[in-house]
C-alpha cells in the first residue's frame, strides 16, 4: 500500500491552468476509474473535488477538471482565482476493499 | 443539514486504547458505506479503514492492521474505530467520511479528532 506520487507544489497566476498529475500503478490508479481529488484548506476537512475519474460533485466550479492515462490521473484548475490555494490529493481504489492517497500538491496562486 | 461529527480523540500513552467515535445525522446512515482517514500533523491524508453500510466489508490499512477495528451501529447512525496497541506514529487527526458505494466518493467529512499518543 505505497502512497500515490504527486509533485509537492504546483503554481500559476490568477487565470492560467494548473495541472496536477497523480501516479500510481496497474493495481490502483491504472486498474479502476475509481480516482478522486480532494481540495484542503489549512485547518480544514478535505472536500470532495472530482471522483470517478472525470466526475464534478454539484457546487464544485467546472474550472476543475479530472482525467486518467494509463497509471497516471491529472487533476487541471482552469482559470485559477485565490481562493483555489489548497493542497490537493488524489486517492484511488487498489482493490480488496483498500484505498490509497497521494502525497500531497500544494498549490500556490502567484 | 448533512453532518458527521467525529469525537473521542485524547491523549494516550504509547501501548493505550482509545475508541472514536463518529455521530451522523441528516442522511439515512444505514445506506452508506464509511471511512476513517487521518492526518498526521503537517502530513498528507492517509486511509485508515472502511466498512460497507451493512458491515458485510470492510478493510484496514496495513499501517494499524490488528490493532484498529472499524464498526458501525445503524440504529445509533454511530461509526466506531477501535485503536489498541497506540504508537508515536499513530498521533493524528481522523476524520471519518462517507461513502455511497466504495467507490471512494468521499463526499462528506467530519471535522477531525485529535489523538496524541505520547508518555
Amino acid at each position: 500500500q505505497s502512497a500515490l506520487t504527486q509533485p509537492p507544489s504546483a503554481s500559476g497566476s490568477p487565470g492560467q491552468a494548473v495541472t496536477i498529475s497523480c501516479t500510481g500503478t496497474s493495481s490502483d490508479v491504472g486498474g479502476y476509474n475509481y480516482v478522486s481529488w480532494y481540495q484542503q484548506h489549512p485547518g480544514k476537512a478535505p472536500k470532495l473535488t472530482i471522483y470517478e475519474v472525470t466526475k464534478r460533485p454539484s457546487g464544485v466550479p467546472d474550472r476543475f477538471s479530472g482525467s486518467k492515462s494509463g497509471n497516471t490521473a491529472s487533476l487541471t484548475v482552469s482559470g485559477l482565482q485565490a481562493e483555489d490555494e489548497a493542497d490537493y490529493y488524489c486517492s484511488s481504489y487498489a482493490g480488496g476493499n483498500i484505498f490509497v492517497f497521494g502525497t500531497g500538491t500544494k498549490v500556490t496562486v502567484l | 443539514q448533512v453532518q458527521l461529527v467525529e469525537s473521542g480523540g485524547r491523549v494516550v500513552q504509547p501501548g493505550g486504547s482509545l475508541r472514536l467515535s463518529c455521530a451522523a445525522s441528516g442522511f439515512s446512515f444505514r445506506t452508506y458505506a464509511m471511512h476513517w482517514v487521518r492526518q498526521a500533523p503537517g502530513k498528507g491524508l492517509e486511509w485508515v479503514a472502511l466498512i460497507s453500510y451493512d458491515e458485510s466489508d470492510n478493510n484496514n490499512a496495513d499501517s494499524v492492521k490488528g490493532r484498529f477495528t472499524i464498526s458501525r451501529d445503524n440504529s445509533k447512525n454511530t461509526l466506531y474505530l477501535q485503536m489498541n496497541s497506540l504508537r508515536d506514529e499513530d498521533t493524528a487527526v481522523y476524520y471519518c467520511a462517507r461513502d455511497d458505494i466504495l467507490t471512494g466518493r468521499m463526499d462528506v467529512w467530519g471535522q477531525g479528532t485529535t489523538v496524541t499518543v505520547s508518555s
